[in-house]
């Protein structure tokens, strides 16, 4: 029983560059969304979709976009990414609105 | 918006005494409230939530937090903590309008030590 698996783990990216954060969960949830976790700030939104084809910006959306592919799967990327953007991601998921949150593990993102 | 506000960052406590962890909201509509809890290199687990009904909530590990409309907290409490307990604890809250958009406090660090 996974839940919600994020890969990669973690990640060093060089200013400029862009890559793609993969978030899928295996319990038939409609709601997925993405946090970044920075120290002394707690969790800021990113995205989230309520539903499968919609996504929508949370608190700190610019410099990301969202992506949700199917039920099971919601990617983050970065298009050109920066310093600002270090952090630890989380990605998340729950049954409906309303529901608990279900946190995958994180991916710790430095840029350099 | 909502807004949450956990003013320690950290709580230092021996083991098998008792803590406290605040938490004080600001919303200007009804609200639902919840702790989460981070070990070490994981993500968020629920501890525990309010939505409605009886103003003190348990969790099956011994945290309880009473909603306190009046005073805007929902401090979290445990009277005798193990060093398992040793985590970071997020209060989070959601208002009750619109789809739910949980806004998190910045943590408190529990230092469980023997």
């Amino acid at each position: 029983n996974a839940g919600v698996t994020q890969t990669p783990k973690f990640q060093v990216l060089k200013t400029g560059q862009s890559m793609t954060l993969q978030c899928a969960q295996d319990m038939n949830h409609n709601s997925m969304y993405w946090y970044r976790q920075d120290p002394g700030m707690g969790l800021r939104l990113i995205y989230y979709s309520a539903s499968e084809g919609t996504t929508d910006k949370g608190e700190v959306p610019n410099g990301y976009n969202v992506s949700r592919l199917n039920k099971r799967e919601f990617s983050l990327r970065l298009e050109s990414a920066a310093p600002s953007q270090t952090s630890v991601y989380f990605c998340a998921s729950s049954e409906r609105d309303r529901r608990p949150l279900h946190f995958g593990n994180g991916t710790r993102l430095t840029v350099t | 918006a909502q807004s949450v506000t956990q003013l320690d960052s950290q709580v230092p406590v021996f083991e098998e005494a008792p803590v406290e962890l605040r938490c004080n909201y600001s919303s200007s509509v009804s609200v639902y409230l919840f702790w989460y809890v981070q070990y070490p290199n994981q993500g968020l687990q629920l501890l525990l939530k309010y939505l409605s009904g009886s103003t003190l909530v348990e969790s099956i590990n011994g945290f309880e937090a009473e909603f306190n409309k009046s005073q805007t907290s929902f401090h979290l409490r445990k009277p005798s903590v193990h060093i398992s307990d040793t985590a970071e604890y997020f209060c989070a809250v959601s208002e009750n309008t619109g789809f739910q958009k949980l806004v998190f406090g910045t943590g408190t660090r529990l230092l469980v030590s023997p």
